[in-house]
């Protein structure tokens, strides 16, 4: 089992609704938690850091953590074209003190106009 | 503030050749790391460092690859001899884990091409 999964997408949404992006992790002991967005030929950017249970919202995005099932998701609210990118989730491996990230593979989010 | 610096931003050389791929992390960071990524492989965790100290190296393909990081302020990840199969591109990112917080900000990344 990889410790960050995510799905590969492409996942299509049509501008303005609502873009959820998922990822699951195989360490209870993770602590941090990251989301990245990747434009094509860019390098990952961090746009959102999680470290407790519960929502954590900027702007149009909401992070959202459950801890005890194992997962992060990223809601995007009024998706824009300039969303389309890929979205890298990024947990700590919690067996470690030490500072490295694992990342997911990246989902692909599309916005259709 | 000046970001994660690197440079070249594209290498193109030939099989056999040396690689110097360098990096300036954001000044006050004390991890530094370097990935690679491609389109089969995704983000790959090479080395990385705290403090100027190589903490973990599992990462690293094979012996052709060698990084240091001889101060604060910069580091080099070496691939000698160079191999077509090392065509990637090469991010560097930086973090301050001091206060128990990791999250990393990468460099434009260096595109690299070995024919």
């Amino acid at each position: 089992q990889k410790e960050v999964e995510q799905n590969s997408g492409p996942l299509s949404v049509p501008e303005g609704a609502i873009a959820s992006l998922n990822c699951t992790y195989s360490d209870r002991g993770s602590q941090s938690f990251f989301w990245y967005r990747q434009y094509s030929g860019k390098s990952p950017e961090l746009i959102m850091s999680i470290y407790s249970n519960g929502d954590k919202e900027d702007g149009r995005f909401t992070a959202q953590l459950n801890k005890a099932s194992q997962y992060v998701s990223l809601l995007i609210r009024d998706s824009q074209p300039s969303d389309s990118a890929t979205y890298l989730c990024a947990v700590d491996p919690g067996y470690s003190s030490a500072s490295k990230i694992i990342f997911g593979s990246g989902t692909r989010l599309s916005i259709r106009p | 503030d000046a970001g994660v610096i690197q440079s070249p931003r594209h290498e193109v050389t030939e099989m056999g050749q040396e690689v110097t791929l360098r990096c300036k992390p954001i000044s006050g960071h004390n991890s530094l790391f370097w990935y690679r990524q491609t389109m089969m492989r995704g983000l790959e965790l090479l080395i990385y460092f705290n403090n100027n100290v190589p903490i973990d190296d599992s990462g690293m393909p094979e012996d052709r690859f060698s990084a240091k990081m001889p101060n604060a302020s910069f580091s080099t990840l070496k691939i000698q001899p160079s191999e077509p199969r090392d065509s990637a591109v090469y991010f560097c990112a930086s973090s301050d884990n001091r206060g128990g917080v990791y999250e990393q900000y990468f460099g434009p990344g260096t595109r690299l091409t070995v024919t």
